[in-house]
């Protein structure tokens, strides 16, 4: 099975600051990453298919980059409301996987 | 409006077996791969069967694999997971999530629905 790796697993910042989440996978997956939020409490939410491609509705600070094995999702300038966990999945296999995760918290 | 609504969940006791379903509204279901992804308490997210749009595919976790079935009937709008010999690692929040295609992102998620497995 494909192995994601996310780091870090939690990031403390400060509301305006910019920035970045990997996610490593442990063979060459092309650019079947997609990305997720899940907020305390509730389902979670894509934010970013295939490694870079945007989705209506979210808002334009998020972004994707990435292809292979190595992925980063970059917020532009936090927002209060963005703190939460964020997850990578692969569907380059049959056989789904997700990473475990990377908390974005409050500094 | 697309909705995605679990049901079925429980407490339910080792080695004994559950269904849920999960009803879809606001597109035709019949085009769309579902999925059943869990969530254990306080942990990420596990993916852990898939089926196409015409079942003619189907694919399950090694951790579930041999243990619980997914099915679908498009005429009812609905996808099932079938759980049997369950065990306290099932203990999740299981949640269904919609999927163009097989390479595809889950682009829509249910709520969600419990199952507890424990004497």
């Amino acid at each position: 099975n494909i192995v994601l790796t996310q780091s870090p697993a939690t990031l403390s910042v400060t509301p305006g600051e910019s920035v970045s989440l990997s996610c490593r996978a442990s063979q060459s997956i092309s650019t079947s990453i997609h990305w997720y939020q899940q907020k305390s409490n509730e389902s979670p939410r894509l934010l970013i298919k295939y490694a870079s491609q945007s989705i209506s509705g979210i808002p334009s600070r998020f972004s994707g980059s990435g292809s292979g094995t190595d992925f980063t999702l970059s917020i532009n300038r936090v927002e209060s409301e963005d703190f939460s966990i964020y997850y990578c999945q692969q569907s380059y296999s049959s056989l789904s996987t997700f990473g475990a995760g990377t908390k974005l918290e409050l500094k | 409006e697309v909705q995605l609504v679990e049901s079925g969940g429980g407490l339910v006791q080792p080695g004994r077996s559950l269904k849920l379903s999960c009803l879809a509204s606001g597109f035709t279901f019949s085009n769309y791969g579902m999925n059943w992804i869990r969530q254990a308490p306080g942990k990420g997210l596990e993916w852990v069967a898939s089926i196409s749009s015409s079942s003619s595919y189907i694919y399950y976790a090694d951790t579930v694999k041999g243990r619980f079935t997914i099915s679908r009937d498009n005429a009812k709008n609905t996808l099932y997971l079938q759980m049997t010999s369950l065990r306290s690692e099932d203990t999740a929040l299981y949640y269904c999530a919609r999927q163009r295609r097989p390479t595809d992102s889950f682009d829509y998620w249910g709520q969600g629905v419990m199952v507890t497995v424990s004497s």
